[in-house]
């Protein structure tokens, strides 16, 4: 089984600097994906960015970017410029390519501040 | 595109009637559709696996009795909670995946907003 981790509970950042969230994961699988979810306080779960496990290249979007270390099973999120919209819980999920359904990590609640 | 919706976005109940959520997919279609649940700043807890036409996937430790699911067609799902009891009071998630060729990343999950129940 899959398992996936975040060791930071709760971050800060202030605005307009750079932060970034850790997760790791472990699987035997070498087909899969990996993604950062934001779940602002509405609760509605928004997709981040999302890295094929087969593709090298770190996947980027706008200030989002992730450094993906496959052979350490690292998978951190950077987020640049941070804004006061940046607050919120971001999850880490891994979901293997057959099985199609995703474990998500604990969760780390990032707070941006003034 | 991707756009998910769940109704009702909360609800409150007496102990011991049933509840019926509804998962739907607004702009494409869906084989397979997940049901969460999800305790206050904690994870999403996968509880089953909705297949259309077919039985749905229970993770285990969760009741099949207790929560019913039923895909009867590409854009709808739907989570039962039968006999709710105050330790049902959650908030209850849906999410979809894309069938192929409808959208580039059809390996990724769109969530619904969510559905909040409580049970009084």
């Amino acid at each position: 089984a899959q398992t996936v981790t975040q060791s930071q509970p709760e971050m800060s950042v202030q605005e307009a600097e750079t932060v970034t969230l850790s997760c790791t994961y472990d699987t035997s699988e070498n087909n899969y994906y990996l993604f950062w979810y934001k779940q602002p306080p509405s609760r509605q779960m928004i997709l981040v960015i999302r890295q094929e496990a087969y593709k090298q290249q770190n996947a980027t979007e706008n200030r989002f970017s992730v450094n993906f270390q496959k052979a350490a099973k690292s998978f951190s999120l950077k987020i640049s410029d941070s804004q006061l919209g940046d607050t919120a819980m971001y999850f880490c999920a891994f979901m293997n390519t057959n099985a199609g359904k995703s474990t998500f990590g604990d969760g780390t609640t990032l707070t941006v501040k003034p | 595109g991707a756009v998910v919706s769940q109704h009702p976005s909360w609800v409150i109940c007496k102990s011991g009637t049933s509840v019926k959520i509804e998962c739907r997919s607004l702009d494409f279609q869906a084989t397979t559709m997940f049901w969460y649940r999800q305790f206050p700043k904690q994870s999403l807890m996968l509880m089953a696996t909705s297949n259309e036409g077919s039985k749905a996937t229970y993770e285990q430790g969760v009741e099949k009795d207790k929560f019913l699911i039923n895909h009867a067609s590409l854009t709808l799902s739907t989570l039962t909670v039968t006999s709710a009891h105050p330790e049902d009071s959650s908030f209850y998630i849906c999410s979809a995946s894309p069938l192929p060729r409808e959208f580039a990343s059809t390996d990724t999950q769109y969530f619904g907003p969510g559905t909040r129940l409580t049970v009084l």
